[in-house]
């Protein structure tokens, strides 16, 4: 069956540009999570949402960071003014939203900012 | 957030069991010991998860110390394709929201 999708795979900016990655979860999964992960590191939690809520953002690195799920379904996670310390692996997950629910990833989109 | 504590990486021979070892001396007693991992290229997978008593699914089996403060997931015939970064996890269960909090984990290497 379809799992995450996360587009675009890869992603090149130039330092100082804006970027939009894009997640479609799997269908009827409540819970939406986002993380960042460095070369050689575990995941990092970023957000999550709840349907369209964004119940918990404490992982956001800095206001440059923004995520939006209007309807929730697909989510964009924004970053702006892009620095190379933003380069990373940008995991997006779904779940259930019932307690217990494992997570399902996208395999990321890899940005690299030059 | 409660924390665990894993080799940095293990070797193993193809077809040959795998134990993998988590140490959570500080875990509560709501907590859920998750395992997930990571193949090169892709994203986290979910593997299997408990709470007290031993779990076994398709993919691996849970054992989990009566004191609960360590836990080791079996790989019983390691194959190539299980070569991958190891992570176990507490959750708080209860609430959806909850986030796994990723440590370092085990990088396993599976030898022909």
């Amino acid at each position: 069956g379809a799992g995450v999708s996360q587009s675009p795979r890869y992603k090149v900016a130039k330092r100082g540009q804006d970027v939009a990655l894009r997640c479609d979860p799997i269908s009827g999964h409540v819970s939406l999570f986002w993380y960042q992960q460095a070369l050689g590191q575990g995941p990092e939690f970023l957000t999550y949402f709840q349907n369209e809520a964004q119940l918990d953002k404490s992982g956001l690195p800095s206001d440059r960071f923004f995520a939006e799920r209007p309807e929730g379904s697909v989510s964009t996670l924004k970053i702006q003014r892009t620095q190379q310390e933003d380069s990373a692996v940008y995991l997006c997950a779904s779940s259930l939203g019932t307690g217990g629910s494992p997570l399902h990833f996208g395999n990321g989109t890899r940005l690299t900012v030059t | 957030d409660a924390k665990t504590t894993q080799p940095n990486s293990m070797e193993s021979n193809e077809e040959e069991p795998v134990h993998l070892p988590c140490n959570h001396s500080t875990i509560s007693g709501t907590d859920y010991i998750h395992w997930y991992r990571q193949l090169p290229s892709q994203g986290p997978e979910y593997v299997i998860h408990g709470l007290t008593s031993n779990v076994n699914n398709r993919m691996a089996s849970l054992a989990i110390a009566e004191d609960r403060k360590s836990s080791t997931l079996i790989l019983h015939r390691a194959t190539l394709r299980d070569a991958a970064v190891y992570y176990c996890i507490l959750r708080l269960d209860q609430a959806a929201g909850n986030k796994l909090t990723f440590g370092g984990g085990t990088r396993v290497l599976v030898k022909p």
